[in-house]
């Protein structure tokens, strides 16, 4: 069965500093990988995804994800934090060829500090 | 385009209460359909998911149930409230077809006093 692992269950950074979160999978084959963000009180949405391909994904609001084969990673980065993107970040798996439901990390809070 | 939505949106309820949480799905058809359960500073524990009217599978044994009378329509249940089932609860949907990407609502959060 699948894993995913969220090392950071909190990040502080500074408004405008860059942004590196952190997710670590485990899986014999190849995974389909998401990101998603969960504003407080709200449901989650969807960041960005990885199926195959380009191993460097971009999605919304100036997100980006490397998936890293030899690493087994998929880490979240932002060049430029701003303070709206406070919020809890969750890194899910999916099993290709497996059971269609996606494993979702234990999330990371990002605190932005001004 | 395709939306989903939850209600109510807050519920304050009493141990021994029943329980009632709606979901439904707009803009597509056969959508596989799953319940979640949020508790304060953890992550997502799946209850329940379905991948067609009638068909329900449970995640983790507990004194909630689910059902799917309607295609696009979930609803989540208890007959007794424990203090335990508080939290935020999250519906979500997937087109189905082994395509893993879900899309959430926008949650009910529940206090059980």
């Amino acid at each position: 069965a699948q894993s995913v692992t969220q090392p950071d269950i909190h990040i502080t950074v500074s408004e405008g500093a860059s942004l590196e979160l952190r997710c670590n999978y485990s899986y014999g084959a190849t995974p389909y990988l998401f990101w998603y963000v969960q504003s407080p009180g709200q449901g989650l949405q969807l960041l960005l995804k990885y199926f195959s391909g380009d191993t460097l994904v971009q999605g919304i609001k100036g997100f980006e994800a490397e998936f890293k084969r030899s690493q087994s990673s998929f880490n979240l980065r932002k060049p430029s934090v701003h303070w709206s993107d406070a919020a809890e970040y969750f890194c899910a798996v999916g099993a290709s060829g497996g059971s269609y439901i996606p494993t979702f990390g234990r999330g990371t809070s990002l605190i932005v500090h001004p | 385009s395709q939306t989903i939505h939850q209600w109510p949106a807050t519920l304050v309820q009493p141990v021994g209460s029943p329980l009632s949480l709606e979901c439904t799905v707009e803009g597509t058809s056969n959508p596989n359909l799953y319940w979640y359960r949020q508790a304060a500073g953890r992550g997502l524990q799946l209850l329940f998911y379905s991948v067609g009217i009638g068909q329900i599978s449970s995640e983790v044994p507990q004194n909630l149930s689910a059902s799917r009378p309607q295609d696009r329509q979930f609803i989540l249940s208890s007959k007794k409230l424990l203090l335990s089932d508080s939290g935020f609860y999250l519906c979500a949907w997937d087109p189905g077809q082994g395509s893993y990407e879900q899309y959430f609502g926008p949650g009910t959060r529940l206090t059980v006093t």
